[in-house]
């Protein structure tokens, strides 16, 4: 079935260093992947969304590619800061069935410290 | 804009006990989705509607949960017997046909059982 995996649960860096989430995912159809920031107590936000292979999308500092060679949309940034701690999710909708139906990976706990 | 918006944001009950969640989606958005999120995990669907129909409940724990969305726009979650691994926060999101699978999402409410 159609999944997302993120394989570091938690990540924590001194501010101004680069950054880098992992994200994998696994289907059969044409996928359309997104990025969520989650800050406490908050609801889940948009932060990055493709379905264009090999395209980098870039929004508040934050980039990512969609690769569909290695299934792959990593998160990055090149100097993180103290306000982006928080959680952040990759999820997966694929567009051929079920439109809209998110996948949700596990999650990544991004903390920053001074 | 308005967001989406859920009450209540907390809720605290004994095993057995019952609750509802309510979430009132953004004005036109036909898709709503309620998830369940445990703690520092991922977001899992649970149910969708189009406009007032279930497209998919496949995931709710049908002995307990409901769900239901007469009108088409907003939309009820009830626990009926409430157990401590119930405990998480349930958000709500809803989506535009026309935005290319993006969800917006409450803030979400909090359950704890004990």
């Amino acid at each position: 079935g159609d999944s997302v995996t993120q394989t570091e649960g938690l990540v924590t860096l001194t501010k101004g260093l680069p950054v880098m989430l992992n994200c994998t995912y696994q289907t059969t159809y044409s996928p359309f992947l997104f990025w969520y920031v989650q800050h406490l107590n908050e609801a889940p936000k948009l932060l990055l969304k493709s379905s264009t292979d090999n395209k980098r999308t870039e929004h508040q500092g934050f980039y990512a590619t969609l690769h569909k060679s290695s299934s792959s949309f990593h998160l990055q940034k090149s100097s993180v800061q103290l306000s982006d701690s928080a959680l952040y999710f990759c999820a997966l909708s694929v567009l051929n069935y079920n439109q809209g139906k998110l996948i949700f990976g596990q999650g990544t706990k991004l903390s920053i410290k001074p | 804009e308005a967001g989406v918006t859920q009450s209540p944001r907390y809720a605290v009950l004994q095993e057995g006990q019952a609750v509802s969640f309510w979430c009132d989606p953004i004005s036109g958005h036909d898709t709503l989705y309620w998830y369940q999120q445990p703690r520092d995990q991922g977001p899992q669907l649970l149910v969708y509607f189009r406009d007032e129909a279930v497209i998919d409940n496949s995931q709710l724990p049908s002995d307990r949960f409901s769900a239901v969305r007469p009108k088409g726009t907003n939309s009820t979650l009830k626990i009926q017997s409430a157990k401590q691994g119930d405990t998480a926060t349930y958000l709500c999101a809803s989506r535009h046909r026309a935005s290319q699978n993006t969800l917006y999402f409450g803030a979400g409410t909090r359950l704890s059982v004990l």
